[in-house]
């Protein structure tokens, strides 16, 4: 089955620094690849996805690549933040297209 | 617009106690899934309903088991609880299967077995 590959398990960088978050995936077939930002006690929150028919995607501050010969995609935080600190999520939709697998996450904190 | 409700957010229960969680959609989603997050990991499948039907189904136990209702509320259930079921659980919500439209989830159920 699908297997979600994420790097680095935390992150440290100063406020206005650039952040990036790298995840790998083994099945091929995925085609959906979304990102999630988790804060204390609540649920992940859907910030970007992509699908396999396209290369990048941006919003404002917040860009994804994927390399789908390579099988990996790429989260890019720009001008990062305090309230950027959270855990990150990266997932690819499994074959049969009814699930997400997730990473096991990237604590990113942002200092002032 | 209400998101994703889940009920209860925090519950204790002892082991061999049997638990049901339950999970309200947003308005108009016909797909709910269930997943479950252990501490300091991602969450992992447990279950997909679309239309009321099981779609999916994860590397769980037969312990655990969920349905869907007419409205599309959904619950999950487990039987027999140990101490490893406990961790988050997460509902999602999509219009339609992930790969295509995406979750929305809600805030969980903290389940703490004891």
């Amino acid at each position: 089955g699908e297997n979600v590959e994420q790097h680095p398990s935390t992150l440290s960088v100063q406020e206005g620094d650039s952040a990036v978050i790298k995840c790998t995936y083994s099945d091929s077939a995925s085609n959906y690849f979304p990102w999630y930002k988790q804060e204390l006690g609540k649920g992940p929150q859907l910030i970007i996805d992509i699908r396999s028919n396209v290369g990048e995607k941006k919003d404002q501050r917040i860009a994804v690549t994927l390399n789908k010969t390579a099988k990996h995609f790429s989260l890019h935080i720009t001008e990062t933040q305090p309230e950027d600190s959270a855990v990150y999520f990266c997932a690819a939709g499994n074959q049969a297209g009814t699930a997400l697998i997730f990473g096991k996450g990237t604590t990113l904190s942002v200092s002032s | 617009d209400a998101g994703v409700t889940q009920s209860p957010t925090h519950l204790i229960k002892t082991r061999g106690q049997h638990v049901t969680l339950r999970c309200s959609p947003i308005s108009g989603h016909k797909s709910v899934s269930w997943y479950q997050q252990v501490l300091g990991q991602g969450p992992q499948f447990i279950f997909q309903y679309y239309e009321k039907e099981e779609r999916g189904r994860g590397n769980f136990p037969d312990r655990f088991s969920a349905r869907q209702f007419p409205n599309y509320s959904s619950e999950l259930n487990v039987n027999a609880l140990l101490l490893g079921d406990s961790a988050l659980y997460l509902c999602a919500s999509s219009s339609g299967t992930p790969d295509l439209y995406g979750y929305t989830f809600g805030s969980g159920t903290r389940l703490t077995v004891v």
